[in-house]
């Protein structure tokens, strides 16, 4: 089966610091991934799609200076939060598309960040 | 703009219960819809996926059915147990089935 992992899975840090995560998919290439938002109670929000390659496209509202995307390869991306303040705090998940099935969307299983 | 709504936001059954969640979406342009289901801090598990020509599909006690034209989506739960306890989102996706947008849930509570 296809699987996307997510590291780290629960991650506390101070107020200021950034804090990178990173998505997997560990058996299979994906030409796309996504990122997703979400706070307590609330649905999830798209917050950007990234390419391999290429620069990814940020949802409106969502800041790209503060939330860094890089996607290095078919299998790698990641999300650097930068500077983070307490209301970055949420849960945020990493979706990836199977190169070969484009419809096919696999979701991993999410990081919590608490920023203090 | 895609919206999807969800009703009821939160449900409370007892176990055994025979129940039925809705999802309604505004642009009826889909290219898929997907029930997931979310337990409290985790992330996402894959309950069904329809596609836009389908009309409903079915694994083990779910079935969701799509109404396209009318925006409309239900998931119904057969014979509910405690551990069908979960949050459900219902999310719908355009462009070749990459971008989802994803209802506010249905907090399902089912009760021993």
């Amino acid at each position: 089966g296809a699987v996307v992992s997510q590291h780290p899975s629960w991650v506390i840090c101070k107020s200021g610091t950034s804090v990178k995560i990173e998505c997997r998919s560990l058996d299979f290439q994906a030409t796309t991934m996504f990122w997703y938002r979400q706070f307590p109670k609330q649905s999830l929000m798209l917050m950007a799609t990234s390419n391999e390659g290429s620069k990814a496209t940020y949802e409106q509202g969502v800041e790209k200076d503060k939330f860094l995307i890089n996607h290095a390869s078919l299998t790698l991306s990641t999300l650097t939060v930068t500077s983070a303040h307490p209301e970055d705090s949420s849960f945020y998940i990493c979706s990836a598309n199977r190169l070969a099935w484009r419809e096919t969307q696999y979701f991993g299983p999410g990081t919590r960040l608490l920023v203090l | 703009k895609q919206e999807v709504t969800q009703i009821p936001a939160a449900l409370s059954v007892p176990e055994g219960e025979n129940l039925v969640l809705n999802c309604s979406f505004t642009d009826s342009a889909i290219y898929n819809l997907q029930w997931f289901r979310q337990d409290p801090g985790k992330g996402l598990t894959s309950l069904l996926l329809i596609q836009s020509s389908q009309r409903e599909q079915t694994s083990g006690r779910l079935n969701a059915s799509l109404d396209k034209s009318s925006g409309r989506s239900t998931l119904y739960i057969a014979a509910s147990q405690p551990g069908d306890s979960a949050t459900y989102l219902c999310a719908v996706t355009d462009n070749y089935g990459q971008n989802f947008v994803f209802g506010p849930g249905t907090r399902l509570s089912v009760l021993p």
